[in-house]
């Protein structure tokens, strides 16, 4: 079982504001990173897949950055909206291939 | 519309009884997974599958069986040897194990 950590484990933005959270994860052995956005009632949804260190790849105002040689990610979200309140998994690939998931970061942004 | 689909969404069961929840998709992925999600924890693999016919023990396999009979279809029984079986689970499939997966809606079950 791999060790993947994510931090905080909640977070509560204002609208408008700009905001990060961290996922880390050991970085012997990584093949891929995945990022999933999960709002309630809602089935978890791909975001990214990230691979190469150094990668950093943009969906709309969220982008994500990866680090595999210290064995971190960044998740950003620029100009937070209400709509982007969700939680945020993410999950490391090892050669193995299954996904070993965080726990999780909750964001709230309040209108 | 192609998806997956989980069914029930809510399932309650007295303890001792086993339970078998759904889980089918028509996006024509080989690879399928269950996994169980309990309060601050991560999302742990029970159970996957690569191929029709064939299923691998994820890290929390005790206590639960699948069956791949049909590629479509993944369904998981949670045994009474499962010792706390209460908690929501999610099935989910992907082109080949390893790539991006696509996750049904979830069945929160309740054992009391």
């Amino acid at each position: 079982i791999l060790n993947v950590e994510q931090s905080p484990q909640s977070l509560h933005v204002q609208e408008g504001d700009s905001t990060n959270f961290t996922c880390s994860f050991p970085s012997s052995n990584f093949y891929a990173l995945h990022w999933y956005r999960w709002e309630t009632a809602k089935s978890p949804e791909a975001l990214f897949v990230m691979t190469l260190n150094g990668d950093e790849k943009k969906k709309g105002r969220i982008s994500a950055t990866l680090n595999t040689k210290e064995g971190y990610s960044y998740l950003y979200i620029k100009g937070s909206q209400p709509e982007d309140s969700a939680t945020y998994l993410c999950a490391s690939r090892t050669g193995a291939n299954n996904l070993f998931f965080g726990t999780g970061t909750r964001l709230t942004v309040i209108p | 519309d192609g998806g997956i689909t989980q069914s029930p969404k809510y399932l309650f069961r007295k303890e001792g009884q086993n339970v078998t929840l759904s889980c089918e998709q028509n996006l024509n992925h080989d690879a399928m997974y269950w996994y169980r999600q309990d309060p601050g924890q991560g999302l742990r693999l029970i159970y996957y599958s690569q191929i029709v016919n064939d299923f691998q023990k994820g890290d929390i396999a005790e206590g639960y069986s699948v069956s791949r009979e049909k590629k479509e279809s993944f369904p998981l029984t949670v045994t009474s040897a499962q010792k706390n079986p209460t908690a929501f689970y999610l099935c989910a499939s992907s082109p080949r194990q390893g790539y991006e997966q696509y996750f049904g809606p979830g069945t929160r079950l309740t054992v009391t």
